[in-house]
């Protein structure tokens, strides 16, 4: 059974102060994983998607890496508007579901 | 930006009644899906469409539930007989195609429908 776990549940954190988000994950086969964010009453707006270890991708502030068996989602300098939830997800070989995480908790204060 | 549109965005409704949700993809996607979202808990994959037919399906999708393309622009999900553990977040999503050889497509979501059983 495919898994996916984030950490931190929640990160609070001060306008500037850089920090990554953790997702780790156990597939059988790895199509993609994704990021997603998440705003509160909205759907998951689509971020990344990597596909093999080492892989990296980035947007604005915003840097997504991929090893075997976790992806970090590092945010550089971050901005309030860059509070949401961040939700990883996996999509195993010969499959169109995905399998998502519990999300992070990101609050940026100003 | 073209997005994906789900109607109603709140949905109330009594237990045992059979309830709608309507979806409205991305106008050049094949693939069309939904999830569902317990409050609190983890996005759920429900169902996957693709070429008029079920491609893949988990196992909370059981008989109470159907899918439908009813013409050339809607997506829906019928829930036949409600019970209170159906109350969720329901998402329609839909991807471009991408086939074997081809880059993965990313699922678009849209805003959800909020569906409150009584």
């Amino acid at each position: 059974e495919d898994q996916v776990t984030q950490s931190p549940e929640a990160l609070r954190l001060q306008e500037g102060e850089s920090s990554s988000l953790n997702c780790s994950y156990t597939v059988s086969g790895l199509r993609g994983l994704f990021w997603y964010r998440q705003d509160p009453g909205k759907g998951p707006e689509f971020l990344f998607t990597l596909y093999s270890a080492g892989e990296e991708k980035e947007k604005e502030r915003l840097k997504a890496t991929l090893t075997k068996k976790e992806s970090f989602l590092h945010i550089t300098a971050p901005k309030p508007e860059d509070s949401a939830t961040y939700l990883c997800a996996v999509q195993a070989k010969g499959r169109r579901a995905l399998t998502f995480g519990s999300g992070t908790r990101l609050q940026v204060q100003p | 930006e073209p997005e994906v549109t789900q109607t109603p965005s709140h949905q109330v409704t009594q237990m045992g009644q059979e309830v709608i949700l309507r979806c409205v993809p991305i106008s050049n996607h094949l693939y069309f899906y939904w999830y569902r979202q317990i409050l609190g808990q983890k996005v759920e994959f429900l169902v996957s469409f693709y070429n008029n037919e079920i491609s893949e399906k988990s196992e909370i999708f059981d008989d109470q539930f159907s899918v439908e393309r009813p013409d050339g622009s809607n997506f829906t999900l019928k829930i036949r007989s409600t019970k209170l553990e159906d109350s969720a977040m329901y998402f329609c999503a839909s991807s471009e195609a991408g086939g074997t050889g081809a880059p993965n497509q990313p699922q678009h979501f849209g805003d959800g429908t909020r569906l409150s059983i009584l």
